[in-house]
């Protein structure tokens, strides 16, 4: 059985960073990249980036050039994405999924809630 | 990359048909026959319905099938159920390895 298990909620202020991890398990991680979409309280989805998981190798919406960063520890078949400079506006819920080539995203991790308040 | 525009909201009674529709442009949704769909419950995260804008995963019920004609790709519900009440996205390729989510749309079952 595929499994993207998230890390849990996070508190964070104004300013600061935060890393959000998925554990991969059930399937040959170097099989399917690492999707990263977000989903603001009440809002849709956002698409934010994938990583490869052989290469490391990123791409990220245009929205988050900047502030994103998305790796991965293959020895423990975990990806990760860190936003940084967060504001109020970053409150949301993280979710990673796998895509496979020409394929769709499935399954979704749970979710990691991140709030940004001061 | 704006998001795709999807209707707010849409209802139908149990067993009748219900139709999103998803509306982008040629650089997206019209250029790539790379549109999925997205059923999400409240508190959950987003299930696929649809890829590749007809295609359903094994495990899919037929009562949901996918169409595109232009820059508009529609996801239509037949037979509706109470459980189909839920927010569903459409997803598609928009060119540079990137991706683009609709707006989303509640389905509400009468």
């Amino acid at each position: 059985q595929v499994l993207l298990l998230q890390s849990g909620a996070e508190v964070k202020k104004p300013g600061a960073s935060v890393k959000v991890s998925c554990k991969t398990s059930g399937y040959t991680f170097s099989d399917s990249y690492i999707h990263w979409v977000r989903q603001a309280p009440g809002q849709g989805l956002e698409w934010m980036g994938w990583i490869n998981p052989i290469t490391g190798d990123t791409n990220l919406a245009q929205t988050f050039e900047d502030r994103v960063t998305m790796t991965r520890d293959t020895s423990i078949t975990t990806a990760y994405m860190e936003l940084n400079r967060l504001t109020s506006d970053d409150t949301a819920m993280y979710y990673c999924a796998r895509k496979k080539f020409l394929e769709y995203f499935d399954p979704w991790g749970q979710g990691a809630l991140v709030t940004v308040s001061s | 990359q704006s998001a795709l525009t999807q209707p707010r909201s849409v209802s139908g009674s149990p067993g009748q048909s219900v139709t999103i529709s998803c509306t982008g442009s040629r650089s997206d949704v019209g250029g790539y026959n790379y549109v999925s769909w997205y059923q999400q419950h409240p508190g959950k995260a987003p299930k696929v319905l649809i890829y590749d804008v007809t295609n359903r995963p094994s495990g899919v019920p037929d009562r949901f099938s996918g169409s595109k004609s232009g820059n508009t790709a529609s996801l239509t519900i037949s037979g509706l159920q109470g459980d189909d009440e839920a927010d569903y996205y459409c997803c598609s390729y928009a060119g540079s390895y990137k991706f683009v989510f609709g707006s989303g749309t509640k389905v509400t079952v009468l």
